[in-house]
Protein backbone atom coordinates (compact mmCIF):
# COMPACT_ATOMS: atom_id res chain seq x y z
CA UNK A 1 0.00 0.00 0.00
CA UNK A 2 1.75 3.05 -1.39
CA UNK A 3 -0.03 5.84 1.18
CA UNK A 4 -1.00 9.19 -0.10
CA UNK A 5 1.60 10.65 -2.60
CA UNK A 6 2.46 14.14 -2.95
CA UNK A 7 4.39 15.76 -5.21
CA UNK A 8 6.72 18.03 -5.51
CA UNK A 9 7.94 17.56 -1.97
CA UNK A 10 10.15 21.05 -2.01
CA UNK A 11 9.42 23.58 -4.11
CA UNK A 12 10.80 27.10 -4.50
CA UNK A 13 9.26 29.72 -6.18
CA UNK A 14 9.42 33.60 -6.71
CA UNK A 15 6.26 35.71 -5.96
CA UNK A 16 3.63 36.20 -9.03
CA UNK A 17 4.84 32.60 -10.24
CA UNK A 18 2.23 30.17 -10.79
CA UNK A 19 2.48 26.47 -8.58
CA UNK A 20 0.63 23.37 -8.87
CA UNK A 21 0.77 21.03 -6.19
CA UNK A 22 0.09 17.01 -6.44
CA UNK A 23 -1.84 14.55 -4.84
CA UNK A 24 -2.88 10.96 -5.77
CA UNK A 25 -4.60 9.39 -2.63
CA UNK A 26 -4.96 6.21 -1.26
CA UNK A 27 -6.76 3.91 -3.84
CA UNK A 28 -10.18 3.24 -2.95
CA UNK A 29 -10.31 6.31 -0.25
CA UNK A 30 -13.22 8.32 -1.49
CA UNK A 31 -12.49 11.29 0.10
CA UNK A 32 -9.76 14.35 -0.15
CA UNK A 33 -8.55 17.00 1.49
CA UNK A 34 -6.06 19.94 1.20
CA UNK A 35 -4.59 21.27 4.14
CA UNK A 36 -1.87 24.06 4.88
CA UNK A 37 0.35 24.82 8.40
CA UNK A 38 2.05 27.23 9.07
CA UNK A 39 3.71 28.30 12.40
CA UNK A 40 1.28 31.43 12.87
CA UNK A 41 -2.28 29.71 11.62
CA UNK A 42 -1.16 26.08 12.58
CA UNK A 43 -3.05 23.25 10.43
CA UNK A 44 -6.12 24.04 8.58
CA UNK A 45 -8.53 22.63 6.21
CA UNK A 46 -8.14 23.98 2.50
CA UNK A 47 -11.04 22.15 0.72
CA UNK A 48 -12.54 18.92 0.45
CA UNK A 49 -13.84 16.53 -1.73
CA UNK A 50 -16.03 13.45 -2.07
CA UNK A 51 -16.17 11.00 -4.71
CA UNK A 52 -14.18 13.90 -6.57
CA UNK A 53 -16.76 16.78 -5.81
CA UNK A 54 -15.96 19.60 -3.43
CA UNK A 55 -18.12 19.87 -0.50
CA UNK A 56 -16.30 22.47 1.42
CA UNK A 57 -14.03 25.24 0.28
CA UNK A 58 -14.34 27.58 2.90
CA UNK A 59 -11.03 27.78 4.02
CA UNK A 60 -9.49 28.65 0.25
CA UNK A 61 -7.50 31.78 1.63
CA UNK A 62 -8.75 33.44 -1.67
CA UNK A 63 -9.38 33.50 -5.11
CA UNK A 64 -5.19 33.13 -6.21
CA UNK A 65 -6.26 29.29 -4.83
CA UNK A 66 -8.18 26.61 -6.40
CA UNK A 67 -8.23 23.03 -6.50
CA UNK A 68 -9.36 20.29 -8.79
CA UNK A 69 -10.37 16.56 -8.71
CA UNK A 70 -10.45 15.52 -12.22
CA UNK A 71 -10.93 11.27 -11.16
CA UNK A 72 -10.61 9.47 -8.10
CA UNK A 73 -6.69 9.76 -8.34
CA UNK A 74 -5.48 12.20 -8.59
CA UNK A 75 -5.96 15.97 -7.27
CA UNK A 76 -4.32 19.47 -7.87
CA UNK A 77 -3.79 22.81 -5.90
CA UNK A 78 -3.11 25.52 -7.94
CA UNK A 79 -1.74 29.11 -6.55
CA UNK A 80 -1.85 31.44 -9.32
CA UNK A 81 0.39 34.32 -8.43
CA UNK A 82 1.85 32.94 -5.76
CA UNK A 83 2.90 35.60 -2.81
CA UNK A 84 5.30 35.08 0.15
CA UNK A 85 2.91 34.40 2.50
CA UNK A 86 2.09 31.44 0.62
CA UNK A 87 4.90 29.64 2.05
CA UNK A 88 3.72 26.56 4.17
CA UNK A 89 3.34 22.71 4.18
CA UNK A 90 0.54 21.63 2.04
CA UNK A 91 -0.90 18.19 3.55
CA UNK A 92 -2.83 16.23 1.18
CA UNK A 93 -4.70 13.47 3.11
CA UNK A 94 -7.49 10.71 1.89
CA UNK A 95 -10.20 9.15 3.89
CA UNK A 96 -12.46 6.00 3.30
CA UNK A 97 -15.32 7.86 4.34
CA UNK A 98 -18.65 5.92 3.93
CA UNK A 99 -21.17 3.69 5.28
CA UNK A 100 -18.84 1.48 7.08
CA UNK A 101 -17.58 4.39 10.11
CA UNK A 102 -13.96 4.71 9.28
CA UNK A 103 -13.23 8.24 9.35
CA UNK A 104 -9.64 8.23 9.79
CA UNK A 105 -7.42 10.74 7.15
CA UNK A 106 -4.22 9.64 6.29
CA UNK A 107 -1.94 12.01 5.00
CA UNK A 108 0.45 12.48 2.23
CA UNK A 109 4.49 13.59 3.53
CA UNK A 110 3.41 16.74 2.71
CA UNK A 111 4.85 19.73 -0.04
CA UNK A 112 6.90 22.77 1.91
CA UNK A 113 6.62 25.79 -0.43
CA UNK A 114 8.34 28.54 -0.32
CA UNK A 115 7.67 32.03 -2.52
CA UNK A 116 10.58 34.33 -2.25
CA UNK B 1 -18.07 26.90 15.78
CA UNK B 2 -15.68 24.05 17.03
CA UNK B 3 -12.44 25.02 18.91
CA UNK B 4 -9.54 22.40 20.37
CA UNK B 5 -7.43 23.43 22.34
CA UNK B 6 -3.50 22.24 23.77
CA UNK B 7 -2.40 24.19 26.70
CA UNK B 8 1.44 22.11 26.57
CA UNK B 9 3.18 24.13 23.78
CA UNK B 10 5.87 21.50 25.06
CA UNK B 11 6.57 18.38 27.45
CA UNK B 12 9.49 16.29 28.05
CA UNK B 13 9.55 12.71 29.35
CA UNK B 14 12.79 10.28 30.34
CA UNK B 15 12.57 7.19 28.04
CA UNK B 16 10.60 4.08 29.54
CA UNK B 17 8.07 6.72 31.70
CA UNK B 18 4.52 7.22 30.82
CA UNK B 19 3.53 11.05 29.83
CA UNK B 20 0.00 12.45 29.37
CA UNK B 21 -0.86 15.13 27.00
CA UNK B 22 -3.85 17.35 27.72
CA UNK B 23 -6.79 18.69 25.14
CA UNK B 24 -9.93 20.31 25.55
CA UNK B 25 -12.63 20.97 23.31
CA UNK B 26 -15.72 23.03 22.94
CA UNK B 27 -18.91 22.04 20.82
CA UNK B 28 -22.56 21.69 20.26
CA UNK B 29 -22.39 18.65 18.74
CA UNK B 30 -23.25 15.36 20.20
CA UNK B 31 -21.81 12.70 17.65
CA UNK B 32 -18.38 13.53 16.54
CA UNK B 33 -14.93 12.09 16.41
CA UNK B 34 -11.59 12.78 18.26
CA UNK B 35 -7.90 11.92 16.68
CA UNK B 36 -4.71 12.32 18.20
CA UNK B 37 -2.24 12.31 15.27
CA UNK B 38 1.90 12.79 15.62
CA UNK B 39 4.09 14.98 13.65
CA UNK B 40 8.02 13.84 13.89
CA UNK B 41 10.53 15.79 12.73
CA UNK B 42 10.13 14.14 8.97
CA UNK B 43 6.52 16.29 9.22
CA UNK B 44 4.98 12.85 8.19
CA UNK B 45 1.28 13.29 10.03
CA UNK B 46 0.69 9.83 11.65
CA UNK B 47 -2.62 8.89 12.86
CA UNK B 48 -2.14 7.66 16.54
CA UNK B 49 -5.97 6.79 17.83
CA UNK B 50 -9.23 7.52 17.03
CA UNK B 51 -12.18 7.64 19.84
CA UNK B 52 -16.03 8.01 18.91
CA UNK B 53 -18.45 10.07 21.30
CA UNK B 54 -20.81 7.75 21.58
CA UNK B 55 -18.45 4.52 22.70
CA UNK B 56 -17.83 5.07 26.57
CA UNK B 57 -14.64 2.72 26.83
CA UNK B 58 -11.78 4.81 26.13
CA UNK B 59 -9.45 3.67 23.04
CA UNK B 60 -6.44 1.84 23.26
CA UNK B 61 -3.49 1.39 21.30
CA UNK B 62 -0.76 -0.43 22.62
CA UNK B 63 1.38 2.00 24.57
CA UNK B 64 -1.32 4.58 23.46
CA UNK B 65 -4.50 4.99 25.28
CA UNK B 66 -6.70 7.91 25.67
CA UNK B 67 -8.58 9.41 28.57
CA UNK B 68 -12.45 10.60 27.22
CA UNK B 69 -14.37 12.91 29.67
CA UNK B 70 -17.70 13.60 27.40
CA UNK B 71 -18.96 15.93 29.86
CA UNK B 72 -15.83 17.92 30.77
CA UNK B 73 -15.42 18.10 27.02
CA UNK B 74 -11.53 16.64 27.54
CA UNK B 75 -9.40 13.99 25.28
CA UNK B 76 -5.74 13.20 27.01
CA UNK B 77 -3.18 11.09 25.48
CA UNK B 78 -1.00 8.74 27.63
CA UNK B 79 1.80 7.10 26.45
CA UNK B 80 3.57 4.51 28.60
CA UNK B 81 7.00 3.25 28.29
CA UNK B 82 7.92 6.45 26.33
CA UNK B 83 10.77 5.58 23.29
CA UNK B 84 12.91 7.91 21.48
CA UNK B 85 10.98 7.27 18.45
CA UNK B 86 7.88 9.14 20.63
CA UNK B 87 9.56 12.31 20.23
CA UNK B 88 7.90 14.41 17.99
CA UNK B 89 4.56 16.79 17.62
CA UNK B 90 1.14 15.59 18.99
CA UNK B 91 -1.92 17.24 17.66
CA UNK B 92 -5.59 16.40 18.89
CA UNK B 93 -8.06 16.77 16.24
CA UNK B 94 -12.12 17.22 16.29
CA UNK B 95 -14.54 15.87 13.49
CA UNK B 96 -18.30 15.86 13.59
CA UNK B 97 -19.91 12.59 12.68
CA UNK B 98 -23.00 14.56 10.88
CA UNK B 99 -23.38 16.28 8.14
CA UNK B 100 -21.50 16.01 4.86
CA UNK B 101 -17.85 17.22 6.02
CA UNK B 102 -15.01 15.33 6.86
CA UNK B 103 -13.47 18.65 8.12
CA UNK B 104 -10.70 18.23 11.14
CA UNK B 105 -10.30 20.82 13.99
CA UNK B 106 -6.83 21.01 15.31
CA UNK B 107 -5.35 21.76 17.98
CA UNK B 108 -2.06 24.01 18.17
CA UNK B 109 -0.11 21.14 19.03
CA UNK B 110 2.27 19.44 22.05
CA UNK B 111 5.87 19.04 21.28
CA UNK B 112 7.00 15.99 22.98
CA UNK B 113 10.81 15.65 24.31
CA UNK B 114 11.30 12.23 24.40
CA UNK B 115 15.06 11.94 27.35
CA UNK B 116 17.86 9.10 27.30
Amino acid sequence: DAGVIQSPRHEVTEMGQEVTLRCKPISGHNSLFWYRQTMMRGLELLIYFNNNVPIDDSGMPEDRFSAKMPNASFSTLKIQPSEPRDSAVYFCASSPRGTSGSHEQYFGPGTRLTVT
Amino acid sequence: AQTVTQSQPEMSVQEAETVTLSCTYDTSESNYYLFWYKQPPSRQMILVIRQEAYKQQNATENRFSVNFQKAAKSFSLKISDSQLGDTAMYFCAFMKRSGNTGKLIFGQGTTLQVKP
